[in-house]
């Protein structure tokens, strides 16, 4: 069966250090990868998906970057952290004939001080 | 491109009473509807999905039912338990597109 993991599980960093932020899915073969960020008490924020190696889309400007660089690896980047960018962090993959399921990891907890 | 609304963003109920949430949706060509229930602190799970070829689908207490005509869906509790407290999401795709998600449902469920 196919399982997603992420790490950390929180974290707690400066502003203006850098970030890094890992996912990884096991038990699949191509899958789709998103990665959300939800603020406190509030909605999922689609910030890229990926529907392959080296092939990321942006959803919204800001200052973090994506990267797939295997198969089943998606990482998720900032050179310096803003106060906005604490937050809730989700990477989610479908895969399947029709790729509408999404299925979310368990979720890296972003305190930005 | 896609837009979805849910309403309530909050919902009290008493255990055993029904809640029903409720979504709308902009682009006539989605055909993807799945809901999302996330407890607090944890990951989003899916809890049942909704294809555009069928009005209603039921599992056990839980049922989603969709108008494509009025481009909303819903979701229905019955016999509501406290465990069922969560936050709910509703959320629209085309296929092979990526979710759109509502800004989601607070349900209080009292003993």
């Amino acid at each position: 069966s196919q399982t997603i993991h992420q790490w950390p599980a929180t974290l707690v960093q400066p502003v203006g250090s850098p970030l890094s932020l890992e996912c990884t899915v096991e038990g699949t073969s191509n899958p789709n990868l998103y990665w959300y960020r939800q603020a406190a008490g509030r909605g999922l924020q689609l910030l890229f998906y990926s529907v392959g190696i080296g092939q990321i889309s942006s959803e919204v400007p800001q200052n973090l970057s994506a990267s797939r660089p295997q198969d089943r690896q998606f990482i998720l980047s900032s050179k310096k952290l803003l106060l906005s960018d604490s937050g809730f962090y989700l990477c989610a993959w479908s895969t399947g004939p029709k790729q509408e399921t999404q299925y979310f990891g368990p979720g890296t907890r972003l305190l930005v001080l | 491109g896609e837009n979805v609304e849910q309403h309530p963003s909050t919902l009290s109920v008493q255990e055993g009473d029904s809640a029903v949430i409720k979504c709308t949706y902009s682009d006539s060509a989605s055909n993807y509807f799945p809901w999302y229930k996330q407890e607090l602190g944890k990951r989003p799970q899916l809890i049942i999905d909704i294809r555009s070829n069928v009005g209603e689908k039921k599992d056990q207490r839980i049922a989603v039912t969709l108008n494509k005509t009025a481009k909303h869906f819903s979701l229905h509790i019955t016999e509501t338990q406290p465990e069922d407290s969560a936050v709910y999401f509703c959320a629209a795709s085309r296929g092979f597109q990526k979710l759109v998600f509502g800004t989601g449902t607070r349900l209080l469920v009292s003993p």
